[in-house]
């Protein structure tokens, strides 16, 4: 099976400047993860959808951060203003509903954002 | 927050020898999953433990998990060239919910 998509690979911007990742989960997948991962550090969970709905974004910081998932399949991040901290890899997972509970995760390769 | 922490942060070792990381939580799990990263790349999936479970064994993978200690430790036995990656433990909550990452540990295995 194909694997989760992300685009793109890499991203420099300068700060207070907008971006936008995208993300396509595994085909049949209902929940959808994106993750913060800062160097030298293990992912930060961002948002959680099943389906299209949101199911967490406890830790999104909201004023400048916002994602959706319209039609319950691919996702998009965006950040608006970018700020020097938001400097990291911006990771999407996505796990199957179906089956025995406690379905891994699945992760893309990411997006390396760099604000100048 | 990152409530799993794991020891060491980087290990070194010569290829053939076992490799033994360990995670600490603070907090009440329905399971623990570990996870590898090597450089540039996604997490993937190696071993999922649950809270009522001691012992897990995958392959070359042995995970331990001791609830009263709120500790699990991956074992990677016969260490190969192409173990050399960053190691996370991950707690959950349960079913799909997100998961909570510690800072890993970064194993270099020398050929």
């Amino acid at each position: 099976e194909a694997g989760v998509a992300q685009s793109p690979r890499y991203k420099i911007i300068e700060k207070r400047q907008s971006v936008a990742f995208w993300c396509n989960p595994i085909s049949g997948h209902a929940t959808l993860y994106w993750y913060q991962q800062i160097l030298g550090q293990g992912p930060k969970l961002l948002i959680q959808f099943q389906n299209n709905g949101v199911v967490d974004d406890s830790q999104l910081p909201k004023d400048r951060f916002s994602a959706e998932r319209l039609k319950g399949v691919d996702s998009t991040l965006k950040i608006q203003p970018a700020k020097l901290e938001d400097s990291a890899v911006y990771l999407c997972a996505s796990s199957s509903l179906q089956g025995p509970p406690n379905q891994p995760q699945h992760f893309g390769d990411g997006t390396r954002l760099s604000i100048l | 927050s990152q409530q799993g922490e794991e020891d060491p942060q980087a290990l070194s070792i010569q290829e053939g020898e076992n490799a033994t990381m360990n995670c600490s939580y603070k907090t009440s799990i329905n399971n623990l999953q570990w996870y590898r990263q090597n450089s540039g790349r996604g997490l993937v999936h190696l071993i999922l433990i649950r809270s009522n479970e001691r012992e897990k064994h995958s392959g070359r993978l042995r995970v331990t998990l001791d609830t009263s200690k709120k500790s699990s430790s991956l074992l990677i036995t016969a260490s190969r060239a192409a173990d050399t990656a960053s190691y996370f433990c991950a707690r959950s909550r349960g079913g799909a919910d997100g998961l909570t990452f510690g800072k890993g540990t970064h194993l270099i295995i020398q050929p």
